[in-house]
């Protein structure tokens, strides 16, 4: 099971972009990289998930260089409501989900 | 897709007693998960289903917790003899068999605490 790095907090103000980036040194050929994002008093949610290169949807970015020994999550244009912890994930053992600390983002107005 | 719901949302009770959590998962999905969540913590696995079977049980899952799930459609984890440790956020998740390993569906949550 790849063993994944990330900053414990980050502080970012309304309007900017935000990179997360979470190292995974030890990441097998099949497995996938996923965020989770959690809100306080929520369960978590899922937000993006790739593989290579760069996968973009309506919430977020994950870009992922050629050696996929790190990824980067990329929220455009934060604003306070992106307040959250944000879970990054590598591969899956035995089909049950391994949640590390995550990374506390704090939006500032 | 109306998603996971659980029941309840907060549960206060003495140490000693029996509680029990219900989760009710998105109508087609077939595999049901249970985590637990400390304050500060990620979630914690516990145990899954797919349909009725139980396929696997954390080892922090004591033999004062059991998780049933009848007929594949709901689920419920009790936990007999609370004790104060097991005072934590439990959290239920699906997904299909169809979709990513990764991408499951979770619930609110089950506030407990135990005095």
């Amino acid at each position: 099971l790849a063993k994944t790095t990330q900053p414990i907090s980050m502080d970012s103000y309304e309007g900017q972009e935000v990179n997360i980036t979470c190292s995974h040194n030890n990441i097998a050929t099949n497995d996938y990289i996923t965020w989770y994002q959690q809100f306080p008093s929520q369960g978590p949610r899922f937000i993006i998930q790739g593989y290579k290169t760069k996968v973009t949807n309506e919430v977020a970015s994950l870009f992922i260089p050629a050696d996929r020994k790190s990824s980067t999550l990329s929220l455009p244009r934060v604003s306070l409501s992106d307040t959250a912890v944000y879970y990054c994930l590598v591969g899956e053992r035995d089909d049950k989900i391994i949640f590390g600390k995550g990374t506390r983002l704090h939006i500032l107005p | 897709d109306t998603g996971v719901s659980q029941n309840p949302r907060h549960k206060i009770t003495k140490r000693g007693q029996n509680v029990t959590f219900r989760c009710d998962p998105i109508s087609e999905h077939n595999r049901l998960y249970w985590y637990r969540q400390t304050l500060g913590q990620g979630p914690e696995f516990l145990t899954y289903f797919q349909n009725e079977a139980q396929l696997e049980k954390s080892r922090l899952l004591s033999d004062r917790f059991s998780a049933e799930r009848p007929k594949g459609s709901f689920s419920t984890l009790e936990i007999q003899r609370t004790e104060q440790g097991d005072s934590a956020m439990y959290l239920c998740a699906s997904r299909s068999s169809g979709r990513a390993y990764n991408e499951q569906f979770f619930g609110p949550g089950t506030r407990l605490t135990v005095l």
